[in-house]
Order: C-alpha cells, then sequence, then structure tokens
C-alpha cells in the first residue's frame, strides 16, 4: 500500500531536549516537505526536499532541522525545541513533474507537546 | 499563486449533492486549481484538480467557469465520512517548490 508514515504519532517533551520525527515514504518519490498547523494559521511549510541531498527552507524554518540521505526518508529535527513549537506535523510527498506533482500523500500526522 | 475565497462552512444533507464554491478571480493562464479536504486532524486528501475543463473522478467533479475566476467542487451523494474541511488551492505546477499554499477552506458539514 501506497503511504507516507511519521513517527512517533504523539510526543510530549520538555523544552531543550533534542528529539527527531521520522518521516518514510514508499513511492519512491522526489519531493517531501514537512508542514506545521496550528490553529487559525492553516498549514505552513518548514522544509522541503525535491531529491536526495537537496533541501530547502519553506515559509517556517526557524528552530528545525531536515536531512535527506535516502530517497524515502525525510526526518525532522528540533535541536532545542521550545513551547511554540508546539503543533501538529504533517509530512508530504510528491511525484516530480507534471500537474500531478501537486497531488500530495500525506501522513497521518505528528501531535507534539513541548511543556 | 492566485489567492482563493472560500465560504467558512456550509451544510449538506446526507446523500445529497454538496457543492462547494471556491472564487479565485486573479488566476493567471498557467495556474491548476486544486482541491484537498481534511478530515479531523488526519493528514489533507487530495481529491481532483483542473485547469480549464470539467473533471470527475471516483471522489468528485469540478466546475471550472469558462471564464475561470471561480469554481465548484461536487460530491455527488455526501456521506457522513465527507464531513470535513475542504481546501480549494491554486497553483503553477512545477517549478522548485511545490508548496501548497492551505487556507481556512469550508467546512463540511454532512448531517443525517
Amino acid at each position: 500500500e501506497a503511504q507516507v508514515t511519521q513517527n512517533p504519532r504523539y510526543l510530549i517533551t520538555v523544552t531543550g531536549k533534542k528529539l527527531t520525527v521520522t518521516c518514510s515514504q514508499n513511492m519512491n518519490h522526489e519531493y517531501m516537505s514537512w508542514y506545521r498547523q496550528d490553529p487559525g494559521l492553516g498549514l505552513r511549510q518548514i522544509y522541503y526536499s525535491m531529491n536526495v541531498e537537496v533541501t530547502d527552507k519553506g515559509d517556517v524554518p526557524e528552530g528545525y532541522k531536515v536531512s535527506r540521505k535516502e530517497k524515502r526518508n525525510f526526518p525532522l529535527i528540533l535541536e532545542s525545541p521550545s513551547p511554540n513549537q508546539t503543533s501538529l506535523y504533517f509530512c508530504a510527498s510528491t511525484p516530480r513533474g507534471g500537474a500531478s506533482s501537486y497531488e500530495q500523500y500525506f501522513g497521518p500526522g505528528t501531535r507534539l507537546t513541548v511543556t | 499563486d492566485a489567492k482563493t475565497t472560500q465560504p467558512p462552512s456550509m451544510d449538506c444533507a446526507e446523500g445529497r449533492a454538496a457543492n462547494l464554491p471556491c472564487n479565485h478571480s486573479t488566476i493567471s493562464g498557467n495556474e491548476y486549481v486544486y482541491w484537498y479536504r481534511q478530515i479531523h486532524s488526519q493528514g489533507p486528501q487530495y481529491i481532483i484538480h483542473g485547469l480549464k475543463n470539467n473533471e470527475t473522478n471516483e471522489m468528485a467533479s469540478l466546475i471550472i467557469t469558462e471564464d475561470r475566476k471561480s469554481s465548484t467542487l461536487i460530491l455527488p451523494h455526501a456521506t457522513l465520512r465527507d464531513t470535513a474541511v475542504y481546501y480549494c488551492i491554486a497553483r503553477t505546477w512545477g517549478g522548485s517548490q511545490g508548496n501548497l499554499i492551505f487556507g481556512k477552506g469550508t467546512k463540511l458539514s454532512v448531517k443525517p
């Protein structure tokens, strides 16, 4: 089954404790991205990657890091989480090229709480 | 990218057609209209997209006006499971970012 998986689905952590949210897709998609969703602000892109070893900032990259060492994986790293990073996070992947490049496949989401 | 305007909420009776409007009066000739939906805190789900012709798939139909300034997503026989927030997005495909800009969308409530 074609899917995007994220782990963990729920995480409660404390300020400053480094964490990683994993994202994996099994569709051989070139393009992957991370979004965060907050009430009243909608979905905002954090980082994206066009292919292995190619990453770039989205609209709200501050406080986050990413890496793309393999095509299928795109982890989101919070080196020193702060309470304002409490949010619902979504990973997405997209095949490259053509109008279908906007048929993004989203993961189930990771609800992060930073206290 | 063209800005889209959608009503904040709509109700629909179960089994009836749900017609969700979207205005995109500043859309340019190479911008597609995409529809996604998000069922309570789940990941957004792609529904359909189109450029200027009407489109239909197993989930929905997309009607785009001739001047392309507005469109309507039609769910022909709404069920309770169609209750969700529906997002209309106008975007040029291709390019380097592929960032979909989700607005506030329309919260569709399907009632028995």
